[in-house]
C-alpha cells in the first residue's frame, strides 16, 4: 500500500492550489479516503473525506473553500484549495480511514 | 465534534522503562456495530504517522509487541513496556466512531 501526494508549494493568499493523492497497492475504489493536516509544530486536524461513492465531508474550517474529489480509474485522490489563507498552511496528508495508510504529506504555505 | 483529552503532553522515560498514555473521550467510542474506533499513531521527527494500535488494542502488522492498547467507551490507554531509544516522538490518539474524525493533542515521548 503506497500513497504519494503531490502539488504543495508557496502561494499568495487568496489563491489556489490542487493537492493529489496518487494510490497503489490496493483497490482504490473500494476506499473512502481522508485529507488531513498539521500545522508547524501542530497536532493534527482532519480536512475531509470522500466515500468510495463520492459522498463528501467538510471540516467547518475549510468548507466552502477546498473541495475533495477522486479519479478511480487513475487511482488518485484530490483536494482543490481555493481563497487560500495563511492558516491553511500546513503539511497536507491522504489517508486511508483505517489510519493505517499516510502519504508522505504534501507542503502548502500561505504567505505573501 | 468528538473532543480527545490526551495525558500527558509530554513524557520522558529511560530506555526499559514501562510507560503509559492516556486518552479520554467526551463520549463513549462504541459504535452500535460493537466496534470500538479508537486507533493510536505514531508520528516520529520528520516522519508522517503511523498506526501502531487499532480498534482500542488490536496491534498493527510489523509493530513491535511492547507496544498494547487497552480501554472502553471513554478511557483509553497506550502502554509501551520497555521503551526503546525508536519510539520517540508524538503519539496520538484518534477516533473514527462519531463524524468528524478527531484527534488527541498528542504526547510527545522524549529518550531521558
Amino acid at each position: 500500500v503506497q500513497l504519494v501526494e503531490s502539488g504543495g508549494g508557496l502561494v499568495q493568499p487568496g489563491k489556489s492550489l490542487k493537492l493529489s493523492c496518487s494510490a497503489s497497492g490496493f483497490t482504490f475504489s473500494s476506499y473512502g479516503m481522508h485529507w488531513i493536516r498539521q500545522a508547524p509544530g501542530k497536532g493534527l486536524d482532519w480536512v475531509a473525506y470522500i466515500s468510495s461513492s463520492s459522498g463528501t465531508v467538510y471540516a467547518d474550517a475549510v468548507k466552502g473553500r477546498f473541495t475533495i474529489s477522486r479519479d478511480n480509474a487513475k487511482n488518485t485522490l484530490y483536494l482543490q484549495l481555493n481563497s487560500l489563507k495563511s492558516e491553511d498552511t500546513a503539511i497536507y496528508y491522504c489517508a486511508r480511514p483505517g489510519m493505517d495508510a499516510w502519504g508522505q504529506g504534501a507542503s502548502v504555505t500561505v504567505s505573501s | 465534534d468528538v473532543v480527545l483529552t490526551q495525558t500527558p503532553p509530554t513524557l520522558s522515560a529511560t530506555i526499559g522503562q514501562s510507560v503509559s498514555i492516556s486518552c479520554r473521550s467526551s463520549q463513549s467510542l462504541l459504535h452500535s456495530n460493537g466496534n470500538t474506533y479508537l486507533h493510536w499513531l505514531l508520528q516520529r521527527p520528520g516522519q508522517s504517522p503511523q498506526l501502531l494500535i487499532y480498534l482500542v488494542s488490536r496491534l498493527e502488522s510489523g509493530v513491535p509487541n511492547r507496544f498494547s492498547g487497552s480501554g472502553s467507551g471513554t478511557d483509553f490507554t497506550l502502554k509501551i513496556s520497555g521503551v526503546e531509544a525508536e519510539d520517540l516522538g508524538v503519539y496520538y490518539c484518534v477516533q473514527g466512531t462519531h463524524a468528524p474524525l478527531t484527534f488527541g493533542s498528542g504526547t510527545k515521548l522524549e529518550i531521558k
